[in-house]
């Protein structure tokens, strides 16, 4: 199985701040990387699929990139609705695998 | 606009099978390009995929190896959906179950929708 590692796990920044994610897989998965958003008691949600592309409807201050297995989430200023859990998920082989998870709160 | 709706029970009791159901609305359970999967949740184990079906001229199923010999999806293409069982249940698959949607390759697509989850406690 792939195992895919997010840092850091927590983090805590103001509103405008600009906000980064790295996801690590514990081996290449080319461009096969999609990232998620999860907000309390609710279903994930797509942002990123394919390392780089950005989800219809998602606001353009979400961007992602990297190949092979370091992968970024970056967040270009912080809003307060951004509040939640993000999740990288590996989709290069079977099983499906997902990382810890990056709690992010709002100071 | 796909649409994912679960049902099924919220507590299971150990060494029992879970039933769980996902209908499908916007898309057919038959598509070509879509494949369509269960996702557990819980704080131990986080988010973990368990397997999914779909369809390319004919019926494919796969699972995650740890839940392979226990579990089955079965899809039900005159209902338009598809169900989860999950026999021997015990208090470690106490989750949050999710049925979605994967789009753009079977295996290297996303999670596009997501059903309402289900939070089932395996406990007598």
């Amino acid at each position: 199985d792939i195992q895919m590692t997010q840092s850091p796990s927590s983090l805590s920044a103001s509103v405008g701040d600009r906000v980064t994610i790295t996801c690590r897989a514990s081996r290449s998965i080319s461009g096969y990387l999609n990232w998620y958003q999860q907000r309390p008691g609710k279903a994930p949600h797509l942002l990123i699929y394919t390392s780089f592309n950005l989800q219809s409807g998602v606001p353009s201050r979400f961007s992602g990139g990297g190949s092979g297995t370091y992968f970024t989430l970056t967040i270009s200023s912080l809003q307060p609705e951004d509040l939640g859990t993000y999740y990288c998920q590996q989709s290069y082989s079977a099983p499906l695998t997902f990382g810890g998870g990056t709690k992010v709160e709002i100071k | 606009q796909v649409q994912l709706q679960q049902s099924g029970p919220g507590l299971v009791k150990p060494s029992q099978t879970l039933s769980l159901t996902c209908v499908i609305s916007g898309d057919s359970v038959s598509s070509n390009s879509a494949a369509w999967n269960w996702v557990r949740q819980s704080p131990s184990r986080g988010l973990e995929w368990l397997g999914r079906t779909f369809y390319r001229s004919k019926w494919y199923s796969d699972y995650d190896p740890s839940v392979k010999s226990r579990m089955t999806i079965t899809p039900d293409t005159s209902k338009n959906q598809f169900s989860l069982q999950m026999n021997s249940m015990t208090p470690e698959d106490t989750a949050v179950y999710f049925c979605a949607r994967v789009i753009g390759g079977y295996t290297s697509g996303w999670f596009d929708s997501w059903g309402q989850g289900t939070l089932v406690t395996v406990s007598s």
